[in-house]
């Protein structure tokens, strides 16, 4: 079965430094997120993109984060300076239709600890 | 803001029960819900959705039921299995292009031999 990949699975950095997130999606889905789960909290929404484009972004979504698709098969998030509150697990997700009926694929994702 | 709130934090059932899972909302605009499934270290995993039209959808074990007047759905589960022990998330969306999903806090189920 099709599957999203994140990269890496587990990522230590100092509280400043840029960190990359990286993500396969699905090859023939359209539609891509960025989603985090906070120790102990819900997931939340951070960021759509359609269309090599941003859909939507949350207040999370400030302007220490941002999005890529580099490429065909690769989709990216770039926290600029990282600050001790962005530690949470952070989940790329992607679906064929963005409407929501049909369920988003997630990948296992990708432990940030900032210290 | 809190539009998707699952208020039971876990549930122990007995294999081959039933699991009644629920949730509420409050966002008359949410169009689509969504059931996930989370182990460990994994990500969720969709389950089953309703659209806001219908008030049952059925997949195998998996039931959804939705009352709109009620704001309210439920995921039952039937019978249960050792396999089913993960935390559930309830999840809407608005519909829409690249539609976000908002998500419950979760609700732990714990199927006992």
């Amino acid at each position: 079965e099709p599957e999203v990949t994140q990269t890496p699975s587990h990522q230590v950095t100092q509280m400043g430094q840029e960190v990359i997130l990286r993500c396969v999606p699905i090859s023939n889905h359209l539609y891509f997120y960025w989603y985090r789960q906070i120790l102990g909290q819900k997931v939340e929404f951070l960021v759509s993109f359609y269309n090599n484009e941003i859909s939507e972004k949350s207040e999370i979504f400030d302007d220490q984060f941002s999005v890529e698709r580099p490429d065909g098969s690769n989709f990216t998030l770039k926290i600029r300076s990282t600050k001790l509150e962005d530690s949470a697990m952070y989940f790329c997700a992607s679906s064929e239709w963005g409407t929501g009926l049909y369920g988003y694929t997630f990948g296992s994702g990708t432990r940030l600890t900032v210290v | 803001d809190q539009q998707v709130k699952q208020n039971s934090p876990s549930l122990s059932v007995q294999e081959g029960r039933i699991s009644i899972l629920n949730c509420d909302y409050t966002n008359s605009m949410f169009d689509y819900f969504l059931w996930y499934k989370k182990y460990p270290a994994e990500g969720p995993t969709f389950l089953i959705s309703i659209s806001s039209i219908k008030d049952k959808n059925e997949d195998g074990r998996f039931t959804v039921f939705l009352n709109k007047s009620a704001k309210h759905l439920s995921l039952h589960i039937v019978p249960s299995q050792p396999g089913d022990s993960a935390v559930y998330f309830c999840a809407a969306s608005e519909g829409g292009t690249a539609s976000k999903l908002t998500f419950g806090t979760g609700t732990r189920l714990q199927v006992t031999l």
